[in-house]
């Protein structure tokens, strides 16, 4: 039962675009939420985290949305850069204890087109 | 500040036999996981140390293992290796205190393992 869904595979986009990942959940208990970049043969890159109590965090060229009721989060990536080609990884935790245990979706390859 | 470092980067071994990462945190952090990466499964929490002790455990055999050190040093050890065992094997570090929404996992560059 995949508790973190990234739906699209694969998503190709034109430098200077807008990039959008989406990411959805189910499990309720989820209250921060993190995006990492991953290069091939590389760990994943921080990119940007946003807790359950707003639904909004920029970063630079990022920007990070969370819509709770619909358990639906997406990055936004203004403007697109060649550089940004990777695979995108959405990522929860939850609030039970004080562990660190993060549920990973399936990752999302970005291709941005020069 | 360095950034998480793994040993090996790259490792070749038979089914059956052991075999034994490391890990060495992000100076100051206290807290480190270890998750897999397959293909098919994505990544894949193992476990948690944090001053030594296991805080928290994924969904994998006895087979998966580890510890911690006094310097936060960290490693897996996974005995009796499988095909399936095969995988890019992920440490992050983290403050490892605090709430949790201010405290950011880091992860170093992985060790590739092949199981032949």
């Amino acid at each position: 039962d995949q508790q973190v869904k990234q739906n699209s595979p694969s998503l190709s986009v034109q430098e200077g675009r807008i990039s959008i990942l989406n990411c959805d959940y189910t499990n309720s208990m989820f209250d921060y939420f993190l995006w990492y970049k991953k290069y091939p043969a590389e760990g994943p890159t921080f990119l940007i985290s946003i807790s359950s109590i707003k639904d909004k965090n920029e970063d630079g060229r990022f920007t990070v949305f969370l819509n709770k009721s619909a358990k639906h989060l997406s990055l936004h990536i203004v403007p697109s850069q060649p550089g940004d080609s990777a695979v995108y990884f959405c990522a929860a935790s939850t609030r039970e204890g004080s562990a660190r245990q993060l549920t990973f979706g399936s990752g999302t390859q970005l291709t941005v087109l020069p | 500040k360095a950034g998480v470092t793994q040993t090996p980067r790259y490792l070749i071994k038979t089914r059956g036999q052991q075999v034994t990462l490391s890990c060495s945190p992000i100076s100051g952090h206290r807290s480190v996981s270890w998750y897999q990466q397959t293909p098919g499964q994505g990544l894949q929490f193992l476990f948690e140390y944090f001053s030594e002790t296991q805080r928290n455990k994924g969904n994998f055999p006895g087979r998966f293992s580890g510890r911690q050190f006094s310097n936060s040093r960290s490693e897996m050890n996974v005995s009796t290796l499988e095909l399936g065992d095969s995988a890019l094997y992920l440490c992050a570090s983290s403050s490892g205190v605090g709430p949790r929404g201010t405290d950011t996992q880091y992860f170093g560059p992985g060790t590739r393992l092949t199981v032949l």
